[in-house]
């Protein structure tokens, strides 16, 4: 089984409505990570988690929302969406500030119509 | 702000020659830089990771190396196959706030012909 796994793998929606991708983790790590990839423009940071209590913005948080339901959970809501949050988006962990390998789920593809 | 750039964005390479990825930051102050690896319709795959003190890393055909001062890392790929062909990412972990960040470049797509 994946250590890094995200579900749905793919969604399709409509503009305005409410959608939650969601992430889970069998590696035991504390942080989390949700980016977005857009072609041309790299992968980028929506949010980031480094316990149960802690969710930080990264460069591109509006729009989103998240919850860290456990630690080996963390879901990434848009509240209204709209066509620009079309993309590829990516759950991340890492053990530690000193282990900070990053491992990468399967990725969602989001379209908004 | 740091911005990554990997170049080339695209690279055809007949199998068996060796080849090289090229990535460059403009920030020295990193704390690791981590290559990964992108297939159509899958996540990223960790490559090697190399702390800010290191030079260099290895893992079979695979050798990435560090030069913080000059703000590059390379990627090496000895006897290129074809199950190599992807997408190779280059990210940078950035100190700004103890936060973990990685900063991603763009990409180079590289196709190894049989």
């Amino acid at each position: 089984d994946a250590d890094v796994t995200q579900t749905p793998r793919n969604r399709i929606t409509k503009t305005g409505k409410r959608i939650m991708l969601e992430c889970s983790q069998t590696k035991g790590h504390d942080r989390m990570y949700w980016y977005r990839q857009d072609p041309g423009l790299g992968l980028r940071l929506i949010y980031y988690s480094f316990d149960v209590k802690d969710i930080n913005k990264g460069e591109i948080s509006d729009g989103y929302s998240v919850s860290r339901q456990a630690q080996a959970k963390f879901s990434l809501s848009l509240e209204s969406a709209i066509p620009n949050q079309t993309a590829l988006y990516f759950c991340a962990t890492s053990e530690s500030f000193e282990l900070n390998e990053q491992f990468f789920g399967p990725g969602t593809r989001l379209t908004v119509l | 702000k740091q911005e990554v750039t990997q170049i080339p964005a695209a690279l055809s390479v007949p199998e068996g020659e060796n080849l090289v990825l090229n990535c460059s930051f403009t920030d020295s102050a990193i704390y690791n830089l981590q290559w990964f690896r992108q297939d159509p319709g899958k996540g990223l795959t960790s490559l090697l990771l190399i702390q800010s003190s290191q030079r260099e890393q290895t893992s079979g055909r695979l050798n990435a190396s560090l030069d913080k001062s000059s703000g590059r890392s390379t990627l090496y790929i000895a006897a290129s196959q074809p199950g190599d062909s992807a997408t190779y990412l280059c990210a940078v972990g950035d100190y700004g706030g103890a936060t973990n960040k990685l900063i991603f470049g763009t990409g180079t797509l590289l196709a190894v012909q049989p």
